[in-house]
C-alpha cells in the first residue's frame, strides 16, 4: 500500500526565518507525483507546490521550495522569509500512475508563523 | 467561474438520518472525488469518478453513496449517519485522473456533526 508519512504534527517559526516540513512516502511505482497543500483557517486546501518524480531539479515557487530525495523517498518543502500569512494546516500527497488520479495525504503538520 | 461548489457548508444530523452533500463544478472536469478530513488524520478518499456514469471507491466508502449522473453534479449520501460521520467533507475535481495532470480544485468543505 502507498503510504505518505508527515512526523512533525505541530511546528513553528518566527516571522521571516525559514522553516523545513518533512514528509516522507513509500511506493513501488515508477512514475508518482509528489504535492504540498496549504489549508489555513479558512478550511480551503491550497496547491503550494508540486514535483514529478522523474525530474530530478527540485521545485521551487516563489518562497517555497522542496528538497526531493528519491533514493530516501523524502520530500521536504521549505519556506523562507516566513510570512503571518504561512500559518497553516500543510499536507504532503502523492498521486501515482494508476492509482485513477486519487492523492494519498499525509497526516499534515500545523504550521505557526510568530512575529 | 465559480469553480467546486459545496453545498450545505454546515449540517447538523441525528443518528439515522439521511442527507445528501452536493458537490457541482462549472469547469467541465473529468474527475471528481469526495475526502473526509479528521483530526489528526489528514484527508482520506472516500469515493471518487472519472467520469458520468463511473464511480468508484475509495479508502473509506462504508456508510456512504454517489452517484454522476452528470459530468457536473457528483453528490455524496450519508445513508444512515452515525456519529463517526462527523467530519468535515471535501469535494475535489481535476480536468483529468491522469496522474501528474490532475491537479485538484478544492471545494470549500462541508462540516457535518452527527449526533
Amino acid at each position: 500500500a502507498q503510504t505518505v508519512t508527515q512526523s512533525q504534527p505541530e511546528m513553528s517559526v518566527q516571522e521571516a526565518e525559514t522553516v523545513t516540513l518533512s514528509c516522507t512516502y513509500d511506493t513501488s511505482e515508477s512514475n508518482y507525483y509528489l504535492f504540498w497543500y496549504k489549508q489555513p483557517p479558512s478550511r480551503q486546501m491550497i496547491l503550494v507546490i508540486r514535483q514529478e518524480a522523474y525530474k530530478q531539479q527540485n521545485a521551487t515557487e516563489n518562497r517555497f521550495s522542496v528538497n526531493f530525495q528519491k533514493a530516501a523517498k523524502s520530500f521536504s518543502l521549505k519556506i523562507s522569509d516566513s510570512q503571518l500569512g504561512d500559518t497553516a494546516m500543510y499536507f504532503c500527497a502523492c498521486n501515482y500512475g494508476g492509482s485513477q488520479g486519487n492523492l494519498i495525504f499525509g497526516k499534515g503538520t500545523k504550521l505557526s508563523v510568530k512575529p | 467561474n465559480a469553480g467546486v461548489t459545496q453545498t450545505p457548508k454546515f449540517q447538523v444530523l441525528k443518528t439515522g438520518q439521511s442527507m445528501t452533500l452536493q458537490c457541482a463544478q462549472d469547469m467541465n472536469h473529468e474527475y471528481m472525488s469526495w475526502y473526509r478530513q479528521d483530526p489528526g488524520m489528514g484527508l482520506r478518499l472516500i469515493h471518487y469518478s472519472v467520469g458520468a456514469g463511473i464511480t468508484d471507491q475509495g479508502e473509506v466508502p462504508n456508510g456512504y453513496n454517489v452517484s454522476r449522473s452528470t459530468t457536473e453534479d457528483f453528490p455524496l449520501r450519508l445513508l444512515s449517519a452515525a456519529p463517526s460521520q462527523t467530519s468535515v467533507y471535501f469535494c475535489a475535481s481535476s480536468y483529468s485522473f491522469v496522474p501528474g495532470t490532475n491537479v485538484l480544485t478544492f471545494g470549500a468543505g462541508s462540516r457535518l456533526t452527527v449526533l
